[in-house]
């Protein structure tokens, strides 16, 4: 089974810019949820998608938006970056039916804002 | 609300020594646990969860956590350390009825030979 496929896995961008990042869920995952990691305020919740509806999202400003497709895989969007956007940006796939499945994770993009 | 904490930022060991990563955790309800381990410029990897049963769980590479709920604990444990084992892990803890799990801040694992 092929595994969680996030693109791209580096990019750099100028602070003002616009960046789509892709995340392709473990085939037969219906729920999607991604990370931002930072050294210092470690790994923060973003939002979840499940069956293309968001589930759940995370105290991040509203530029910061994301969207799930009807083939699960899901796409976040960062509008008018900052530098402190710099992260490596994790998608994560469950199966979401319940909540005691363990997560799979992606390698994850790393995002370099300049 | 839920939280979990990892008191130490980083644990050195020696190869060959047993090493304990701590967690602690503070979850309504039952809680369920679980241990991540990540490698540089890598993705989350899954280790091992406790759910419900036997306090002690064992999981990947050898890794095994000992749930105890008087101390609201949930260290990870191996009996003999390598040097491949460094890396940073993540101990996360959810609640019955929320879907997100709470992550730590990570604690990074350096086994030297």
């Amino acid at each position: 089974k092929a595994g969680v496929t996030q693109t791209p896995r580096y990019l750099i961008k100028t602070r003002g810019q616009q960046v789509t990042l892709s995340c392709s869920p473990i085939s037969g995952h219906r729920s999607v949820s991604w990370y931002q990691q930072t050294p210092g305020q470690g790994l923060q919740f973003l939002f979840e998608y499940f069956s293309e509806t968001q589930r759940n999202k995370g105290n991040f400003p509203g530029r910061f938006s994301g969207r799930q497709f009807s083939n699960s895989r899901s796409e976040m969007n960062v509008s008018t970056l900052e530098l402190g956007d710099s992260a490596l940006y994790l998608c994560a796939s469950s199966a979401g039916q319940g909540n005691t499945g363990e997560l799979f994770f992606g390698e994850g993009s790393r995002l370099t804002v300049l | 609300a839920q939280s979990v904490a990892q008191p130490e930022d980083q644990v050195n060991v020696a190869e060959g020594n047993p090493l304990t990563v701590k967690c602690t955790y503070s979850v309504s309800g039952n809680p369920y646990l679980f241990w991540y381990v990540q490698y540089p410029n890598r993705g989350l990897q899954f280790l091992l969860k406790y759910i419900t049963g036997d306090n002690l769980v064992k999981g990947s590479y050898g890794f095994e956590a000992e749930f105890n709920k008087s101390q609201t604990s949930f260290h990870l444990k191996k009996p003999s350390a390598l040097v491949s084992d460094s890396a940073l892990y993540f101990c996360a803890g959810l609640s019955g009825g929320s879907y997100i799990p709470t992550f730590g801040r990570g604690t990074s694992l350096i086994v030297h030979p």
